[in-house]
C-alpha cells in the first residue's frame, strides 16, 4: 500500500520569505501522480500543485513550485515570498496513474503553516 | 462555476444517535468522494462513486455508515448509530473524470458526536 509521510507537524515563515514542507511517499509504481492541497480554517481543500511523475520538470504554479526527486521518493513544496494568507494546512498527496480502474488518492498527516507578519 | 456544496456546516449529536450529510457536487463531475477527517490526521476516503455507482468503498464501516448517491448527482452520507470515534470533519469532493487533475472539495461538515 502506498504511503505519504510529511515529517513536519508544524512550520512557521516570516511574511515575504520562503519556506519549504517536506513530504516522502513510498511506492512501487513508476508512474503516479503527486499533490499539494492546502486547507485554510475554512477546511475547504484547495488544490495548489500537481506533478506527474513521468515529467523530469518541477511543477510551479506563481509562488508555489515543487521539488520533485523521483528516485528519493521526495516531493517538497516551496512557497516563495510568503504571505498571511498562506496560513493553512499543506496535505501532501499520491494517487496512482490510471491502469483500468480507479485509483483513490492517499493523503500524508499535513503540515500546520505559520506566517508571522 | 459553482463549488462543491456540502450541509450542514456543524453538527452536534450523541452517541447512538443517526445523522445525515448532503452533498451536491460540481454540475457535469461524474466522480463524487466522501472523506472523513479526523482531527490532526490526513482525509480518508470512506466510498467514491462513479455517477451513481459505487467504485470503491473498502474503507466504508458499512456496520454503521451508508451512502447514496441519487441519479449521479446530489449525494447523502449517514451514520447509524454514531460514536464517539466517528467525530471528524466529512469532506465531500467530486472530479469530471477519474481525479488524475486532483480534486474539487466542498468545505466539509465537522460532526461530534458527544
Amino acid at each position: 500500500a502506498q504511503t505519504v509521510t510529511q515529517s513536519q507537524p508544524e512550520m512557521s515563515v516570516q511574511e515575504a520569505e520562503t519556506v519549504t514542507l517536506s513530504c516522502t511517499y513510498d511506492t512501487s509504481e513508476s508512474d503516479y501522480y503527486l499533490f499539494w492541497y492546502k486547507q485554510p480554517p475554512s477546511r475547504q481543500m484547495i488544490l495548489v500543485i500537481r506533478q506527474e511523475a513521468y515529467k523530469q520538470q518541477n511543477a510551479t504554479e506563481n509562488r508555489f513550485s515543487v521539488n520533485f526527486q523521483k528516485a528519493a521518493k521526495s516531493f517538497s513544496l516551496k512557497i516563495s515570498d510568503s504571505q498571511l494568507g498562506d496560513a493553512a494546512m499543506y496535505f501532501c498527496a499520491y494517487r496512482r496513474l490510471n491502469s483500468g480502474g480507479y485509483q483513490k488518492v492517499t493523503f500524508g498527516t499535513g503540515t500546520k503553516l505559520q506566517v508571522i507578519p | 462555476e459553482a463549488g462543491v456544496a456540502q450541509s450542514p456546516r456543524y453538527k452536534i449529536i450523541e452517541k447512538r444517535q443517526s445523522v445525515a450529510f448532503w452533498c451536491n457536487p460540481i454540475s457535469g463531475h461524474a466522480t463524487l468522494y466522501w472523506y472523513q477527517q479526523i482531527l490532526g490526521q490526513g482525509p480518508k476516503l470512506l466510498i467514491q462513486f462513479q455517477n451513481n455507482g459505487v467504485v470503491d468503498d473498502s474503507q466504508l464501516p458499512k456496520d454503521r455508515f451508508s451512502a447514496e448517491r441519487l441519479k449521479g448527482v446530489d449525494s447523502t452520507l449517514k451514520i447509524q448509530p454514531a460514536k464517539l470515534e466517528d467525530s471528524a470533519v466529512y469532506l465531500c469532493a467530486s472530479s469530471p473524470g477519474q481525479g488524475r487533475y486532483g480534486y474539487t472539495f466542498g468545505s466539509g461538515t465537522r460532526l461530534t458526536v458527544v
